[in-house]
């Protein structure tokens, strides 16, 4: 199974900074599928970003994907108090799709 | 508009059987694999597995293989997720979600779409 480490843990900074998460695989992801997700308390995972750095529907572009092979990246430009959450990053091109432990986002 | 709508919370005993539902609407049910999420207390998200609904061809984790069934009715549009025997450590809120972007494959899947979660509760 490849095993996802993210990091850190936690990060805490203030509205309008720029967060950078990472999310690294102990093998190569294949073709980069990889996938990132935030969680607020209560509530379903919502897909942000997919194939490493596709925007899903509706996601707005101050959440940026990148990265390839082992070593892959979410930024959020300009943090908004609703990007205070928990993000999980997700491998998806080899079965079991797993999941990296994920970074909560909090408020400085 | 795409929409997965989960069961109810349950509260059962250990060793009780159970099966939650997952019911889909907006989309072709039978075009895009259904997965199962676990997410126990305070914790993070697992992978269970997935389904194809049109042909019920089933993959699993081998974390969850032989403990769980994954299953889809296709004529009424819902997945299942089902346990003969529950444990205490079965307890925890389980997402259905599905995969739609991209291409359709059993080795490429992450969740689109979600349910809204059905939380299991497994106590004496």
């Amino acid at each position: 199974d490849i095993v996802l480490t993210q990091s850190p843990g936690t990060l805490s900074l203030s509205p309008g900074e720029r967060a950078t998460l990472s999310c690294r695989a102990s093998q190569s992801v294949s073709s980069n599928y990889l996938a990132w997700y935030q969680q607020k308390p209560g509530q379903a995972p919502r897909l942000l970003i997919y194939d490493a750095s596709s925007r899903a529907t509706g996601i707005p572009d101050r959440f940026t994907g990148s990265g390839s092979g082992t070593d892959f990246t979410l930024t959020i430009s300009r943090l908004e108090p609703e990007d205070f959450a928990v993000y999980y990053c997700q491998q998806c091109g080899s079965s079991p799709f797993t999941f990296g432990q994920g970074t909560k986002l909090q408020i400085k | 508009e795409v929409q997965l709508v989960q069961s109810g919370a349950e509260v059962k005993k250990p060793g009780e059987s159970l099966k939650i539902s997952c019911k889909g609407s907006g989309y072709s049910f039978t075009s895009y694999w259904i997965g199962w999420v676990r997410q126990m207390p305070g914790k993070g998200l697992e992978w269970m597995g997935i389904i194809s609904p049109g042909d019920s061809d089933t993959r699993y984790s081998p974390s969850f293989q032989g403990q769980v069934t994954i299953s889809a009715d296709k004529s009424i549009s819902t997945a299942y997720l089902q346990w003969s025997s529950l444990k205490a450590s079965d307890t925890a809120i389980y997402y259905c979600a599905v995969k739609i972007a991209g291409y359709s494959s059993p080795w490429y899947w992450f969740g689109d779409y979600w349910g809204q979660g059905t939380l299991v509760t497994v106590s004496t």
